[in-house]
């Protein structure tokens, strides 16, 4: 079992949907947790960081993190065909290294 | 903003040639990364580099080396390269916080 499971998809909306992108995890060490967005043929991009358990908002986008369930999501409200792209969930403990753990990310197509 | 640069952005090479992948940061980091990825398999850590002259395995260094001669710039060196090496390289620094990764553009490596 991968320390960091990510559905691949691809996942295929319309605009204007909201869209829910999630990873689970194994490792209970772990405190941090981003998203990154990744558009084809760039780099990752951080999207969004919470540390420890809760949510986070930030325009359009709502990081959650459920610590008990090892279960991450983030929603997507009001999808745009912008927000086409990779996300990839990252994840790391505290102390150490910091050098985190990625899933292998979900791949989100907004059609108009 | 955080610049991250990498010497290429597309490069094809026969099998058995020696490359050389440069990644240059203008932001003073100490920590320093190079990640490949594949469809289906994420992003893999190659190595990394905490400071000049040091360097650390990561899950895939088998087939590479690194050489970070100076603190801006971490360079990842592909002995004698062979078809499997075809990947996309991303070179990563980490930020003021030490979870937040920025990634280059990436180079696309075709090894025939």
């Amino acid at each position: 079992q991968k320390e960091v499971e990510q559905d691949p998809g691809p996942l295929s909306v319309p605009e204007g949907a909201i869209v829910s992108l999630n990873c689970t995890y194994s490792n209970s060490a772990f405190q941090y947790f981003m998203w990154y967005r990744q558009y084809s043929r760039k780099g990752p991009e951080l999207l969004m960081y919470t540390y420890s358990s809760g949510n986070k908002e930030d325009g359009r986008f709502t990081a959650q993190v459920d610590k008990s369930s090892k279960y991450i999501s983030l929603f997507i409200r009001d999808s745009q065909p912008s927000d086409s792209a990779t996300y990839l969930c990252a994840m790391s403990s505290s102390g150490g290294s910091y050098i985190p753990t990625f899933g292998r990310g979900t791949s989100l197509i907004v059609h108009p | 903003d955080v610049k991250v640069t990498q010497s290429s952005r597309y490069l094809v090479k026969r099998t058995g040639e020696k490359v050389f992948l440069e990644c240059v940061q203008d932001m003073d980091h100490e920590n320093m990364f190079w990640y490949r990825q594949d469809p289906g398999l994420g992003l893999r850590l190659i190595y990394f580099s905490y400071d000049v002259k040091m360097k650390e395995k990561g899950d895939i260094p088998e087939g590479y080396s690194v050489s970070r001669e100076k603190k801006e710039r971490f360079s990842l060196i592909l002995e004698s390269a062979s078809t499997n090496q075809t990947s996309m390289y991303l070179c990563a620094i980490t930020g003021d916080s030490s979870y937040e990764q920025y990634f280059g553009p990436g180079t696309r490596l075709t090894v025939t």
